[in-house]
């Protein structure tokens, strides 16, 4: 079984310029959420999907981030316009949904954006 | 104050050893406590969770909650080259949206 993939592993662009990170979860997956590390620091939340309806964004840190889920799949999170501050590395994680038990989130190998 | 704290290490030590990683946190609301493993370039591997107070052990490595002291613990038993890594410690009140912390690189020479 496929894990969850992230598409690109590697992106760099200019400040000023948009980016647009993928997540593919597992198959099945109705959570799916976003994280970031920037230089230095945690891993940090920044906002869950369940199905294609946002649970949490209470993490996103401005308007200049943009999370899409259609069609409760694949995921989308655009950075418009980028900022030097946004460099780091986002995380996407899926769980399943399964009521009463732990629901372990699997993460994916996440893509390094580097703003100059 | 975060509300995770973690020694980020680095932390050497010899195959074989008994290593012993901990976390504080803030928050008295989390109940489930994880322990991810991060190689190099990959994304966060769960190594164990646990639900409020108490101890698991899973092979080599045990986890340890005390909610009183708000402290977190993972040992691992007869350490391995292939344990080095990093070993984040994350908490939650609701098993959903994860604090964790910075993080601590152990490396286990042959």
């Amino acid at each position: 079984e496929a894990g969850v993939t992230q598409f690109p592993s590697h992106s760099v662009i200019e400040k000023g310029q948009t980016v647009t990170l993928r997540c593919d979860p597992i198959s099945g997956h109705d959570n799916l959420y976003w994280y970031r590390r920037v230089m230095g620091k945690e891993i940090k939340f920044l906002l869950h999907f369940v199905k294609e309806s946002k649970q949490d964004e209470s993490g996103m840190p401005n308007n200049r981030f943009l999370a899409e889920r259609t069609g409760g799949t694949y995921s989308t999170l655009k950075v418009q316009p980028a900022e030097l501050e946004d460099s780091g590395v986002y995380f996407c994680a899926s769980s399943q949904d399964l009521t009463g038990i732990y629901n372990e989130q699997f993460f994916g190998p996440g893509t390094r954006l580097t703003v100059l | 104050q975060k509300e995770v704290e973690q020694d980020p290490g680095p932390l050497s030590v010899p195959e074989g050893a008994i290593v012993s990683l901990n976390c504080t946190y803030s928050n008295s609301a989390f109940q489930y406590f994880m322990w991810y493993r991060q190689y190099s370039r990959k994304g966060p591997e769960l190594l164990m969770y646990t639900y409020s107070s108490g101890n698991k052990e899973d092979g080599r490595f045990t986890a340890q909650v005390d909610k009183s002291s708000k402290y977190i613990s993972l040992f691992i038993r007869d350490s391995q080259p292939s344990d080095s890594a990093t070993y984040l410690c994350a908490a939650d009140n609701y098993g959903q949206n994860f604090v964790f912390g910075p993080g601590t690189r152990l490396s286990v020479l042959p």
